[in-house]
C-alpha cells in the first residue's frame, strides 16, 4: 500500500517568487491536511481539505493557499516568499479526519 | 486559546530503564487526542487516538492514557530504537465546522544502551 507521497522533497527559492507544492493521499483516503514544521514553531496547522472543500484553515497569512482535486490530490501554493517561509512542509491523509498518515515533507529553503 | 503542552523537553534513558512523557491540554470541543512518533527528516508516524477519560491504549513498549486534562505516554523497558521525538495533538472543532489540529512542541527521547 503506498504511503503518502510529496514533491519535491526539496526546493530552494528566492524571496519573492512562488512556490507550488504536491501532495499524493493513500488512495481511498479523501482528508488532506497541510502542516508547517519549524524548529522554534513546532508542527502548525495550515488547513484541511475534505472532498475538495477547504473545512478549516489555521493562523497564516493569505499568501498560503490551497486546493485538492476529484482525485484528492492537494497542492499547496505560497506567493511572495519569504525568509521566515523556510520550512518542511508536511502533507497528511486520512480516510476519516481520524488517524493521519504522514508524508516525508517538501523541505523548503527561502534565500 | 487552544494549547498543548509536552514534557519534559528532551529525556534521557538508560535502555530499560520505564519512565512517562507527559501532554497537558486546553481546547474546547476536544473531538481526539492523537500521539506520534517522528524520527529525524522523516514525517511524524501516527501511534495512537485516545477519544474519553480513562481511555488506554498499547503498542509494544508504549502505552497511552488520557484524562479530561492530560494524557501520558509511557514507555516500559524502553530500547535505542525507540529514541525518538514524541508529540502529542489534539483535534477540536474548527470554527468552519471542519477539524482543527493542536500539535505540542514534542518530547525528544533518547534511549542509551
Amino acid at each position: 500500500k503506498a504511503g503518502v507521497t510529496q514533491t519535491p522533497r526539496y526546493l530552494i527559492k528566492t524571496r519573492g517568487q512562488q512556490v507550488t507544492l504536491s501532495c499524493s493521499p493513500i488512495s481511498g483516503h479523501r482528508s488532506v491536511s497541510w502542516y508547517q514544521q519549524t524548529p522554534g514553531q513546532g508542527l502548525q496547522f495550515l488547513f484541511e481539505y475534505f472532498s475538495e472543500t477547504q473545512r478549516n484553515k489555521g493562523n497564516f497569512p493569505g499568501r498560503f493557499s490551497g486546493r485538492q482535486f476529484s482525485n484528492s490530490r492537494s497542492e499547496m501554493n505560497v506567493s511572495t516568499l519569504e525568509l521566515g517561509d523556510s520550512a518542511l512542509y508536511l502533507c497528511a491523509s486520512s480516510y476519516s479526519s481520524e488517524a493521519y498518515t504522514f508524508g516525508s515533507g517538501t523541505r523548503l529553503t527561502v534565500v | 486559546e487552544d494549547q498543548v503542552t509536552q514534557s519534559p523537553e528532551a529525556l534521557r534513558l538508560q535502555e530499560g530503564e520505564s519512565s512517562s512523557l507527559n501532554c497537558s491540554y486546553t481546547v474546547s470541543g476536544l473531538r481526539g487526542l492523537f500521539w506520534y512518533r517522528q524520527d529525524p527528516g522523516k514525517g511524524p508516524e501516527f501511534l495512537f487516538t485516545l477519544y474519553s477519560a480513562g481511555e488506554e491504549k498499547e503498542k509494544e513498549r508504549l502505552k497511552a492514557t488520557l484524562t479530561k486534562k492530560e494524557s501520558f505516554l509511557h514507555i516500559t523497558a524502553p530500547k535505542p530504537e525507540d529514541s525518538a521525538t514524541y508529540l502529542c495533538a489534539v483535534q477540536a472543532v474548527g470554527n468552519t465546522g471542519g477539524f482543527k489540529t493542536i500539535f505540542g512542541a514534542g518530547t525528544r527521547l533518547f534511549v542509551k544502551a
